[in-house]
């Protein structure tokens, strides 16, 4: 079974500042993983996903992420944010297995401050 | 875009009604998932399923049901609405058998009075 936990409930930052959100997991198995983005009254939407091969991901809307195996972290990162960037951050992960399910963090709200 | 949705997307319904909560997806994935969400929380897995005929519920209790006859729907009923179900279903389904990504309908916000 897999588990995901993020770090920070809530991540405060001001406009054009970088950021990074922290996302830990357990796994006794080799995994996927991702990052989403939720806006007011939406559904996710993808940000970024880990499959394999270069540990460093780049996703949409300048983020980006690096999956490290040693410390079973996936931290999402942006050097520049934006006001737009205000949402909620999903970490989430799967296992390898057909069977998997995909399992969520708590969540992140990041708030950018003009 | 992804070929996923939710209706409708905002219902109030009084106690003790019965309820069904539609969500379909024209991509032709396998898997398809509810989660239940609280406004600013995480998202917990109710239900999902692997193909037709085939459902599991999920880590949370949920006193809700699903069912899956066709590959492209997969409706959640409940049966007795009550106000402890206020919340966000959101609905997904995943590319390929396994789970390489996720998409997501926009929600279903239930209001039980």
């Amino acid at each position: 079974a897999q588990s995901v936990t993020q770090l920070d409930s809530q991540v405060p930052v001001f406009e054009e500042a970088p950021v990074e959100l922290r996302c830990n997991y357990s796994s006794s198995v080799s995994v996927y993983l991702f990052w989403y983005v939720q806006y007011p009254n939406q559904g996710l939407q993808l940000l970024l996903k880990y499959l394999s091969g270069s540990t460093l991901v780049k996703g949409i809307n300048g983020f980006e992420a690096e999956f490290n195996k040693s410390q079973t972290s996936f931290h999402l990162r942006k050097p520049s944010v934006h006001i737009s960037d205000t949402a909620e951050y999903f970490c989430a992960v799967s296992g390898y297995s057909s069977a998997s399910k995909i399992i969520f963090g708590s969540g992140t709200r990041l708030s950018i401050r003009p | 875009e992804a070929d996923i949705y939710q209706t409708p997307r905002y219902l109030v319904i009084g106690t003790g009604k019965k309820i069904t909560l539609e969500c379909s997806q024209t991509m032709g994935h396998d898997k398809m998932y509810w989660y239940q969400q609280d406004p600013g929380m995480e998202l917990h897995l109710i239900h999902y399923s692997y193909g037709v005929n085939s459902t599991e519920k999920g880590d949370l209790s949920s006193e809700s049901t699903v069912s899956r006859i066709r590959t492209e729907h997969f409706p959640l009923t409940l049966e007795s609405a009550r106000p402890s179900h206020t919340s966000q279903y959101l609905c997904a389904s995943t590319l390929g058998r396994m789970n390489t990504e996720a998409f997501f309908g926009q929600g279903t916000r239930l209001t039980v009075v």
